[in-house]
């Protein structure tokens, strides 16, 4: 497809479950961002790559909180143990080369920890 | 304070009225500035940039005031189509400029 897609749109974890979630942005986009939003906020940043490298993770709320892109396209967001409060949205987006402004965002992956 | 700031909303309207929403800024070197609209339970979608000397796309003007660092979104002739929630976007400065730093958003309902 053209756009950045996301997998899974849903996923329901028990607490203390691991999860992966799947980020494939358009293609040729060397950027890429992981944002969280929470119900009723703005997306938080999480985690930012320049093609394979992960040039910012400061957004990252703990170490149980990973992120990967080893070929530099596909990304995966993994959240180890999970907890009540990582129940969120997981949006993924991806920016063109030479781009200071626009992000594609992907329909995001829904979590909810019970 | 947090780095970007809006209107907590939610704004109620009827169609044909013209809103204004209103955002500001902490970063007073921040580089760049934009309006998302987000749709419930979608995606983000870039609605405009803005710029200082202000711009307008048919029914929707920005402007950018970096002395006051404030931020103001305009609809005129609200259509039912406009009801979603809108976020102030904000870069980072210098070396931090790829960063995208989203306000809490306002929602607008336009009512027939």
């Amino acid at each position: 497809g053209a756009g950045v897609s996301q997998s899974p749109r849903y996923k329901v974890a028990k607490r203390g479950q691991d999860v992966a979630l799947r980020c494939d942005p358009i293609s040729g986009h060397v950027s890429l961002f992981w944002y969280q939003q929470a119900l009723g906020q703005g997306p938080e940043f999480l985690t930012y790559f320049q093609n394979e490298a992960q040039l910012d993770k400061s957004g990252l709320p703990s170490d149980r909180f990973f992120a990967e892109r080893p070929e530099g396209s596909v990304s995966t967001l993994k959240i180890q143990r999970t907890q009540q409060e990582d129940s969120a949205v997981y949006l993924c987006a991806s920016r063109a080369t030479g781009s200071t402004g626009e992000l594609f965002f992907g329909e995001g992956s829904r979590l909810t920890v019970l | 304070r947090k780095e970007v700031e809006q209107d907590p909303g939610p704004f109620n309207v009827p169609e044909g009225a013209t809103v204004a929403f209103n955002c500001t800024y902490s970063n007073s070197a921040s580089q760049s500035f934009f309006w998302y609209r987000q749709d419930c339970r979608k995606e983000p979608k870039l609605l405009m940039s803005v710029y200082s000397s202000g711009n307008e796309d048919g029914r929707f003007t920005a402007q950018l005031n970096r002395a006051s660092q404030y931020i103001s979104l305009l609809i005129r002739d609200s259509k039912l189509s406009d009801s979603a929630t809108y976020l102030c976007v904000v870069t980072g400065s210098g070396g931090s400029n790829y960063k995208l730093t989203f306000g809490k958003g306002t929602l607008l309902t336009v009512n027939p």
